[in-house]
């Protein structure tokens, strides 16, 4: 099946630090999705993507569509303790774009 | 505003037993998923609905088995729970782009 691989699997940073994540397919995506997962909830779109090279913003989150189609970035600015959380890149992996695929996820956590 | 509610929100179950999962969604939502989170695996697909009275598998569809008789209810069945089963389960609708979770059920078999 449709593989997501998402790195780094977890990161451990300070306060104010900024995040770099991304996330490969092995196959072409024509739309990039990401999501949070906040602990003991259900992932919430942060951010979509529909266009190769595509750059947007959501506050101080940054997503990329990359260029050859099989990956996405995510960048987190001067991170929060409400950063805290499971990162999950995804999008519709099949023809008809009704199968909606996940990554592995990077886990995010904040050191006081 | 409910949007996706998710019954049973935790259940231990004993290897060889039965249950169901019942998924709830009141944007009239076409498309439904059912997820399962283990840790390091991220979210992976079981089986997912394209509307009313049709399912299709996902990547881990074995041991499942679903049912979308009306549009709102996407129901999630284990004949006969193994430990390998133990898992988070999340359903999902979606309109467009967005998918919309419930708050998950953590199931535990023993």
């Amino acid at each position: 099946g449709q593989q997501l691989n998402q790195s780094p699997q977890s990161m451990f940073i300070q306060e104010g630090e900024d995040v770099s994540m991304n996330c490969t397919s092995s196959s072409i995506f024509n739309t990039w999705l990401w999501y949070k997962q906040d602990p003991g909830e259900g992932p919430v779109l942060l951010i979509a993507l529909y266009k190769a090279g595509e750059l947007t913003s959501n506050g101080r989150l940054t997503a990329q569509f990359g260029i050859t189609r099989k990956d996405s970035f995510l960048n987190i600015s001067a991170s929060i303790p409400s950063d805290v959380g499971i990162y999950f890149c995804a999008g519709p992996s099949n023809f008809g774009n009704e199968k909606l695929t996940f990554g592995t996820g990077t886990r995010l956590t904040i050191i006081p | 505003n409910a949007g996706v509610t998710q019954t049973p929100k935790f259940r231990v179950l004993k290897t060889g037993q039965s249950m169901t999962l019942l998924c709830a969604q009141d944007m009239n939502h076409e498309y439904m998923y059912w997820y399962r989170q283990d840790p390091g695996m991220g979210l992976r697909l079981i089986h997912y609905s394209v509307g009313e009275g049709t399912t299709a598998k996902g990547e881990v569809p074995d041991g499942y088995n679903v049912s979308r008789l009306k549009k709102q209810n996407f129901l999630l069945g284990l004949e006969s729970a193994a430990p390998s089963q133990t898992s988070v389960y999340f359903c999902a609708s979606r309109r467009e782009s967005e998918a919309f979770f419930g708050q998950g059920t953590r199931l535990t078999v023993v």
